[in-house]
């Protein structure tokens, strides 16, 4: 089955900088990698996704970008927030067919003011 | 909130009970899921469904069984609850048509297994 892992497990950055978090995956069939950010005691929450046919998406601040022939992907937040402080998960799935998703471990990001 | 609704939120049992947990929707997606969280390992797969009384297995179901008997309530059940079923437990749905579909979470349920 596919296997994600995600680094780093913790990242601590100044508010105003940049955040990369990365992700590689096993399967080469997987073709969908959404990332999800947790606050303390709420629900995992989509904040983008891109498709295998895509290499770069982006969205106000954040981004992600995909090496298929590598199979890794990562996200980048840009002018980093306290607000941006919680927990984040990429995920890989092959799409069609039960949409099941692996998700990495998770990367607890905290932004200092 | 894509009409997802988790029941009970917060729970206490002993070990050796049994414990159902309830996941609703509101809008009929076909897919449903349960997933298990646990500090460490992220979110892992425990049942899914693709349509009443269509379901199968995921990553982590040893000790878990489901049902689904109507669209929008999917049930997961610990048939004899063990300490190591401690967790939080999130209910998911896949919403959109065609090859890929974006999930979505419930809010939760805390199990706490004694």
């Amino acid at each position: 089955g596919e296997n994600v892992e995600q680094h780093p497990s913790t990242l601590s950055v100044q508010e105003g900088d940049s955040a990369v978090i990365k992700c590689t995956y096993s399967d080469s069939a997987s073709n969908y990698f959404p990332w999800y950010k947790q606050e303390l005691g709420k629900r995992p929450q989509l904040i983008i996704d891109i498709r295998s046919n895509v290499g770069e998406k982006k969205d106000q601040r954040i981004a992600v970008t995909l090496n298929k022939t590598a199979k890794h992907f990562s996200l980048h937040i840009t002018e980093t927030q306290p607000e941006d402080s919680a927990v984040y998960f990429c995920a890989a799935s092959r799409g069609a067919g039960s949409y099941q998703l692996t998700f990495g471990k998770g990367t607890k990001l905290s932004v200092i003011p | 909130d894509a009409g997802i609704t988790q029941s009970p939120r917060h729970k206490v049992t002993e070990t050796g009970t049994p414990v159902t947990l309830r996941c609703h929707q509101t809008e009929n997606h076909r897919y449903m899921y349960w997933y298990r969280q646990d500090p460490g390992h992220g979110l892992r797969l425990i049942h899914y469904s693709y349509g009443v009384k269509d379901t199968d297995k995921g990553e982590v179901s040893d000790g878990y069984s489901v049902s689904r008997s109507k669209t929008e309530d999917f049930l997961l059940t610990l048939e004899s609850a063990t300490s190591s079923q401690t967790s939080v437990y999130f209910c998911a749905i896949s919403v959109g048509q065609g090859a890929i579909s974006e999930q979505f979470f419930g809010p939760g349920t805390r199990l706490t297994v004694l």
